[in-house]
């Protein structure tokens, strides 16, 4: 089956500080990336939805300039939490689609990062 | 705006009981309904659901989706402690400009104890 990567598991840092988190489509070609953020017995809520080679398209809410999102190749696309805050620590989920695989429109996730914001 | 309604959003049962969840959807340009199961980490999938009245089972869980009243059903049954997790459903939208779409239901927190 598709498998999807992110990177670091978990991560802890400072208040002011940038972290970028990676995911990575491992065997496909993952043309559309989904970042979620699910904070503690609530669901996940998508943070914005990113296509390769573009810029990506962000939920109402979400602040463009503190999450910054690349998707520069058709593998891989990071979320970078900017100046982060306690109120950022949360799980983030990313999920891929794309091509080569049997449901197109089927998300594959990743196993999420945790980050705490001290 | 899409919306996913689960119920109950949590469960208590013995091993051995057979559970029925819950979810309700509103999902503009809908595709389908997908069920997933979350326990510490990400969501692990179960089933997407495309047609009505299809049930699919892997195991004990079933699930059947009704197009007409916006409804999905996940039966569990013989239930056992490592059922214990959230499940998560979720309504899948495409659209022609914008591509795929998941709106998550709150989830049912199902508790098994032995």
């Amino acid at each position: 089956g598709a498998v999807v990567s992110q990177h670091p598991s978990w991560v802890i840092c400072k208040s002011g500080t940038s972290v970028k988190i990676e995911c990575r489509s491992l065997d496909f070609q993952a043309t559309t990336m989904f970042w979620y953020r699910q904070f503690p017995k609530q669901s996940l809520m998508l943070m914005a939805t990113s296509n390769e080679g573009s810029k990506a398209t962000y939920e109402q809410g979400v602040e463009k300039d503190k999450f910054l999102i690349n998707h520069a190749s058709l593998t891989l696309s990071t979320l970078t939490v900017t100046s982060a805050h306690p109120e950022d620590s949360s799980f983030y989920i990313c999920s891929a689609s794309g091509l080569g695989l049997a449901e197109p429109y089927e998300q594959y996730f990743g196993p999420g990062t945790r980050l705490t914001v001290t | 705006e899409d919306k996913v309604v689960q119920s109950p959003l949590s469960l208590v049962v013995h091993e051995g009981d057979t559970v029925t969840l819950n979810c309700s959807y509103e999902v503009t340009n809908f595709r389908s309904l997908l069920w997933y199961k979350q326990e510490k980490k990400a969501p692990t999938f179960l089933f997407m659901l495309t047609s009505s009245g299809i049930e699919k089972k892997s195991g004990r869980l079933s699930s059947i989706l009704d197009k007409k009243e916006l409804f999905s059903i996940l039966n569990i049954t013989a239930t056992q402690t490592g059922d214990s997790a959230v499940y998560l459903c979720a309504g899948c939208s495409v659209d022609e400009t914008s591509g795929s779409r998941l709106t998550f239901g709150e989830g049912t927190q199902l508790t098994v104890n032995p």
